[in-house]
């Protein structure tokens, strides 16, 4: 049974390049999160959406940040442009409904140079 | 809105020893509660959770969390940690918000 898939795991760019990072949700759940993790700043809820409506944006750090879930099954999350304070682990969670627990990916490991 | 902390953010043990990090949140209302943890270079995994019922709840490996409404606090406990606990530990409570803690590392000496 596949847990929530991220991809890719690791992602080296310049700054100013467009990120795309991708998650895809346990199958059957209707709520998807995403996350940042920085050693400075912990665990950063940045956006969720229910049956891939974004409820929540309020954690993403700026305009630069969007969200899509265009369908039950994917979501992406694109920077564009990056910048170095992007680098970070960004993590994909899923769940069936939002306040049950969640699943989490592997996660995408960012570096911005 | 709400807020969780954890008191602790470095907990350093020797095997064998015994285990409770805190857990407060600020929310009066029902809450759902969650402890996740952390291995080196992995993601979160759910360790245990309360909704409703006993508020002694066991998890995996081990671990148990006493949900004290009076206090809004939902402790982690273990009675003998071993040097594969070392990892990293959050907590969360989700309603209509939702909000990690800060986490707790916790470090386990052989």
């Amino acid at each position: 049974d596949a847990g929530v898939i991220q991809s890719p795991r690791h992602e080296v760019t310049e700054m100013g390049q467009e990120v795309t990072l991708r998650c895809k949700p346990i199958s059957g759940h209707n709520s998807l999160f995403w996350y940042r993790q920085t050693m400075m700043r912990g665990l950063e809820l940045l956006i969720y959406f229910n049956n891939n409506v974004p409820i929540d944006d309020s954690g993403m750090p700026e305009d630069r940040f969007s969200a899509k879930m265009p369908n039950a099954s994917f979501s992406t999350l694109k920077i564009q442009p990056s910048e170095p304070r992007d680098s970070a682990v960004y993590f994909c969670a899923s769940s069936f409904g939002h306040v049950r627990e969640q699943f989490f990916g592997p996660g995408t490991r960012l570096t911005v140079l | 809105a709400q807020s969780v902390s954890q008191h602790n953010h470095h907990v350093i043990l020797s095997e064998a020893a015994s285990l409770e990090l805190g857990c407060n949140y600020s929310y009066g209302g029902t809450v759902n509660l969650f402890w996740y943890v952390q291995y080196p270079g992995q993601h979160l995994q759910l360790l245990l959770k309360y909704f409703s019922g006993d508020p002694l709840v066991k998890g995996i490996k081990g671990f148990e969390a006493e949900f004290i409404k009076s206090k809004f606090s939902f402790n982690l406990r273990k009675p003998s940690v071993q040097w594969s606990d070392t990892a990293e530990y959050f907590c969360a409570v989700i309603n209509n918000d939702m909000r990690f803690g800060a986490g707790t590392r916790l470090t386990v000496k052989p």
